[in-house]
């Protein structure tokens, strides 16, 4: 069974850093690309960032380049966000989720149930 | 970046009526980068439909998709009570990848 799971998430003051985990187990982990997906509380879906199947390839919204640093470790089966000088619009919850059939420019089928973060003095 | 319009924001129904939920894009999205997901309350988000018209593994088939170009629906033929629930709209076939802002399908 796919499962994604993510950790690190917590209360933070603005300008602040935290690090993002999100451990993968029941596939073949590097085989697929994957994304972090944020929701504000009450809000929609806003995409964050991707990594290819290899890392050689990232992509970042404009609301965190230059601020979040999406990795991944293929030993251990993680993916990491990097969240530096956090702003208070930054609460959220994050998802990481897999895209299907390998290429990051899929549809994600497979999402974890998030980690809330929040920035807050 | 594309940017998808789902309105309104929210619909009511009773169950076992059809549900008709539209999204447009500010620009033209292949049909093959063009997928909807249902998020219900307290859960994480879940692939209904791909490649605009496509069902997601396990996915029942009152629900489809159809569009081209702009525009794009997500139908619901008979509505249960686990649909109700958020629906989003998402395009992935360019970065910055984009969801809509939803569609609440409530019960009427």
């Amino acid at each position: 069974e796919v499962e994604l799971v993510e950790s690190g998430g917590g209360l933070v003051q603005p300008g602040r850093s935290l690090r993002l985990s999100c451990a993968a187990s029941g596939f073949t982990f590097n085989d697929y690309a994957f994304h972090w997906v944020r929701q504000a509380p009450g809000k929609g879906l806003e995409w964050v960032s991707r990594i290819a199947w290899n890392g050689g390839s990232i992509a970042y919204a404009d609301s965190v380049k230059g601020r979040f640093t999406m990795s991944r470790d293929n030993a251990k089966n993680s993916l990491y966000l990097e969240m530096n000088s956090l702003r208070s619009e930054d609460t959220a919850l994050y998802y990481c989720a897999r895209a299907a059939f390998g290429g990051y420019s899929y549809p994600l089928d497979s999402w974890g149930q998030g980690t809330l973060v929040t920035v807050s003095s | 970046e594309v940017v998808l319009t789902q309105s309104p924001g929210t619909l009511s129904f009773s169950p076992g009526e059809r549900a008709t939920l539209s999204c447009r894009a500010s620009e033209s999205v292949s049909n093959s980068y063009l997928g909807w997901y249902q998020q219900r309350p307290g859960q994480a988000p879940r692939l209904l439909i791909y490649g605009t018209s496509n069902r997601a593994t396990g996915i029942p088939d009152r629900f489809s998709g159809s569009g081209s170009g702009t525009d794009f629906t997500l139908t619901i033929s008979r509505l249960q009570p686990d649909d109700f629930a958020v629906y989003y709209c998402h395009q992935y076939g360019t970065a910055p990848y984009t969801f809509g802002q939803g569609t609440k399908v409530e019960i009427k």
